[in-house]
């Protein structure tokens, strides 16, 4: 149980395109969902946190126009990197808060690495 | 401010022997999680173990064990039997209760396995 999905797995793309990642609670709902990004050798670095039907929460420094957020369900939120640019290029990982009595903890997705030439 | 240190960037251990890695952390909150997750080399997140600060007793997971020591703010991980595939980023972290939902992780240990 408690699996997380991410799509795509890995992502290339062209300066100023935009690309969009989703994560997907498989088998749990997931009112809370949270976006993280990771640079080599280090550790995770929380970018926001989403909530199913309402506008997510920004971690300061993170420009949330550039990183659009989207929790249309409580199984599926959505990642929009507009216009991306080389320095986007990183590990984005998704995680989702399970209920019930873990509802505490989070899963994590496998991440998506995205590339921007 | 809530933060976590993990001392030991690097670690190694034989197969078949147990390691420890070290965790610890600083709140002002009573109400607490507290979790290790595993990274390996595909980079999916794990869950090893997760802890409650409520409760004594020590959580354990098969192999994996660890010290919770409430007081002192320590929170480590024994690996028992260590197995190739233990090779891995070990995040310590925790999260506060009571509505607040964001993990505060360490900067890691990684941890070889050496046949």
């Amino acid at each position: 149980g408690a699996v997380v999905s991410q799509h795509p797995s890995r992502v290339i793309c062209k300066s100023g395109t935009s690309v969009k990642i989703e994560c997907r609670s498989l088998d749990f709902q997931a009112t809370t969902m949270f976006w993280y990004r990771q640079f080599p050798k280090q550790s995770l670095m929380l970018m926001a946190t989403s909530n199913e039907g309402s506008k997510a929460t920004y971690e300061q420094g993170v420009e949330k126009d550039k990183f659009l957020i989207n929790h249309a369900s409580l199984t599926l939120s959505t990642l929009t990197v507009t216009s991306a640019h080389p320095e986007d290029s990183s590990f984005y990982i998704c995680s989702a808060e399970a209920g019930g009595g873990y509802k505490d903890t989070q899963y994590f997705g496998p991440g998506t690495r995205l590339t921007v030439l | 401010a809530q933060t976590v240190t993990q001392s030991q960037p690097e670690m190694s251990v034989q197969e078949a022997e147990t390691v420890t890695l070290s965790c610890t952390y600083d709140t002002s909150e009573n109400n607490y999680y507290l979790f290790w997750y595993k990274q390996p080399p595909s980079r999916q997140m794990i869950l090893v173990i997760r802890q409650e600060a409520y409760k004594q007793q020590n959580a354990t997971e098969n192999r994996f064990s660890v010290n919770f020591q409430k007081a002192a703010k320590s929170f480590s991980l024994k690996i028992s039997d260590s197995q190739l595939g233990d090779t891995a980023m070990y995040f310590c972290a925790f999260i506060v209760g009571a509505g607040s939902y964001q993990l505060t992780f360490g900067k890691g240990t990684k941890l070889s396995v050496i046949p």
